[in-house]
């Protein structure tokens, strides 16, 4: 079945840090690729996409761009900040099916 | 524009207790759902509904019950209650068809004792 493992957390960086944090999928057909956001206390916002292989999602700062070849989908993010504390979600979705979650990763940025 | 809304934002209920949680959105969007959040477990999708009519089961539908009241609402129901149900609780809608992105309420966080 359809599948979303992501690195566990939680990671913590120091202000100005590069982040990667690395999601690989399993799924059939061809899916769309998403990275949410989740700020303390609130829901999850989608911070990027991807809808076919080589296309690289950006927003924010952030980036990811779809592998097809290692099916993998890692965000990015050159400059970390305070303000960029959250728990992170990669996520899929294919043609006929709902939007599968991977756990998440807390990120935790410190001045 | 609110966007996604859930209540009550926070609940304590004991074993055996019944309680609705209330979801509306107020974009016209066709698709709406609701997952639970456990810690390392990320979001798991409870039961959805495509469109104002249907409703679906989703990864973890036992012990809930769902109502698409209208286009705007979607409501969740918990019968009797167990501690096993404590969570936090996210209602999502999307346009629906095959456009992806899902707007999310802010959550209700349950404590079942």
């Amino acid at each position: 079945g359809n599948s979303v493992t992501q690195m566990e957390g939680p990671v913590t960086l120091s202000e100005e840090a590069f982040l990667t944090i690395n999601c690989t999928y399993t799924a059939t057909g061809y899916p769309s690729l998403f990275w949410y956001v989740q700020y303390p206390g609130e829901g999850l916002q989608l911070l990027l996409k991807a809808t076919k292989a080589d296309d690289k999602g950006s927003n924010k700062g952030f980036e990811a761009t779809y592998r097809k070849e290692t099916t993998s989908f890692h965000l990015e993010k050159g400059s970390v900040q305070v303000s960029d504390s959250a728990v992170y979600f990669c996520a899929l979705k294919t043609s006929y099916d709902k939007v599968i979650f991977g756990p998440g990763t807390s990120l935790s940025v410190i001045p | 524009n609110a966007g996604v809304t859930q209540t009550p934002k926070f609940q304590v209920l004991k074993t055996g207790q019944s309680m609705t949680l209330q979801c509306a959105q107020d974009m016209n969007h066709n698709s709406m759902y609701w997952y639970r959040q456990d810690p390392g477990m990320g979001l798991r999708l409870i039961y959805y509904s495509a469109s104002e009519g249907t409703t679906d089961k989703g990864e973890v539908p036992n012990g809930y019950n769902v109502s698409r009241l209208n286009k705007r609402e979607f409501s969740l129901r918990l019968e009797s209650a167990a501690p096993s149900q404590t969570s936090v609780y996210f209602c999502a809608s999307s346009v629906g068809g095959n456009l992806e992105t899902q707007y999310f309420g802010p959550g209700t966080r349950l404590l079942v004792l």
